[in-house]
């Protein structure tokens, strides 16, 4: 069965300091791959989609950036965080050609 | 550009009542709808996903309907229990194959 792993849990970093969020997903191959980010009273925000590896669309321009360097491997990272970063970030994937997308677990991130 | 609202926003009910939870559309034109669920800090599950060219879906006490034509889809959850108890939210895939989330129904079903 597929399964999708996400860490840290839980972060707390101050304002100007570099993020490395990781997901990873097991038991499926040339997954689509999602970050989403779900902040208080704005609902869940689709930033970066990838349907292959170095393949990486922005839905949303702001100072955080998405990579894929492995098939079942996806990075949001940042160079330096801004207060307005804080928010729950939550990794998808879906069975390439296919819709229906499977959540992970979710990481708590708060900019001080 | 896709909108998606879900009504209504909260929702605090006994135990036992059947339920109905509303998702409305902008754009008609879409391949699929998806309802979720998310309890506090969780990530979110997967309850139904409704293809566009079906009508409704149907898991254990869950009931999902689409009416494209007028961008709406309604979630029945009978005879609720306190573990039903989270925030339910829809989203919709169109020509995009990117999905608009609503901002949720957020669900106490209390004892």
């Amino acid at each position: 069965s597929q399964t999708i792993h996400q860490w840290p849990a839980t972060l707390v970093q101050p304002v100007g300091s570099p993020l490395s969020l990781e997901c990873t997903v097991e038991g499926t191959s040339n997954p689509n791959l999602y970050w989403y980010r779900q902040a208080a009273g704005r609902g869940l925000q689709l930033l970066f989609y990838s349907v292959g590896i170095g393949q990486i669309s922005s839905e949303v321009p702001q100072n955080l950036s998405a990579s894929r360097p492995q098939d079942r491997q996806f990075i949001l990272s940042s160079k330096k965080l801004l207060l307005s970063d804080s928010g729950f970030y939550l990794c998808a994937w879906s069975v390439l050609g296919e819709i229906e997308q499977y959540f992970g677990p979710g990481t708590r991130l708060t900019v001080t | 550009k896709q909108e998606v609202t879900q009504i209504p926003a909260a929702l605090s009910v006994p135990e036992g009542e059947n339920l109905v939870l509303n998702c409305s559309f902008t754009d008609s034109a879409i391949y699929n709808l998806q309802w979720f669920r998310q309890d506090p800090g969780k990530g979110l599950t997967s309850l139904l996903l409704i293809q566009s060219s079906q009508r409704e879906q149907t898991s254990g006490r869950l009931n999902a309907s689409l009416d494209k034509s007028s961008g709406r889809s309604t979630l029945y959850i009978a005879a609720s229990q306190p573990g039903d108890s989270a925030t339910y939210l829809c989203a919709v895939v169109g020509g995009s194959y990117i999905p608009t989330f609503g901002r949720g129904t957020s669900l106490i079903v209390h004892p």
